[in-house]
């Protein structure tokens, strides 16, 4: 079954605590991406991937990094959270950059 | 103005009705255009793609206004199950990114 895989589903950490959130797909996608949302803002883009080891900025990438090492994994590294970083993380893959995406099931974090 | 723009609703139809939702983008050179489908504390999901001047699928109808840069969602015969919020996607094939309007809640009553 074609699925893109996220982890945790939802976490709770304190500010300063180094936490990564995985990205797993098994479609051999070249594209994947890290949003978050925010109620009022909307869905924004933090970092993307157009294919291994080439990364780049999104909208709102302060506070964050990324890696692509396997085609098929990108996880989203947060050195410091802070309380500004509480939202719903959602990863997303696509074939192509203009092709439609699928959406992970989310992450919610939660920074106290 | 905004890149993606969207009436961000409610709209509360009752159940068997025809809605309609448009939305507004900036750049004139986008070439592709998504809705995707969300509910709530959900991930979106893919529900119609246009790349040239519509798309059909059910109950469900995309239409492209390139002249006035406006991308509609049709949705006839609602269905209490419609109820989420409707997101319209433009990527931006230059930077990769997709930018997302902040989404239209549709409510379907019974």
């Amino acid at each position: 079954e074609a699925q893109v895989t996220q982890n945790p589903r939802y976490l709770i950490t304190v500010t300063g605590k180094k936490l990564t959130v995985t990205c797993s797909q098994n479609m051999n996608h070249e594209y994947m991406s890290w949003y978050r949302q925010d109620p009022g803002l909307g869905l924004r883009q933090i970092y993307y991937s157009m294919n291994v080891e080439v990364t780049d900025k999104g909208d709102v990438p302060e506070g964050y990094k990324v890696s692509r090492k396997e085609k098929r994994n990108f996880p989203l590294i947060l050195e410091s959270p802070s309380p500004n970083q509480t939202s719903l993380y959602f990863c997303a893959t696509s074939p192509q950059g203009d092709y439609g995406y699928t959406f992970g099931s989310g992450t919610r974090l939660t920074v106290v | 103005r905004k890149e993606v723009e969207q009436d961000p609703g409610p709209f509360n139809v009752p159940e068997g009705a025809t809605v309609a939702f448009n939305c507004t983008y900036s750049n004139s050179a986008s070439q592709s255009f998504f809705w995707y489908r969300q509910d709530c504390r959900k991930e979106p999901k893919l529900l119609m793609s246009v790349y040239s001047s519509g798309n059909e699928d059910g109950r469900f109808t995309a239409q492209l206004n390139r002249a006035s840069q406006y991308i509609s969602l049709l949705i006839r015969d609602s269905k209490l199950s419609d109820s989420a919020t409707y997101l319209c996607v433009v990527p931006m094939v230059a930077t990769n990114k997709l930018i997302f309007g902040t989404g239209t809640l549709l409510a379907v009553q019974p």
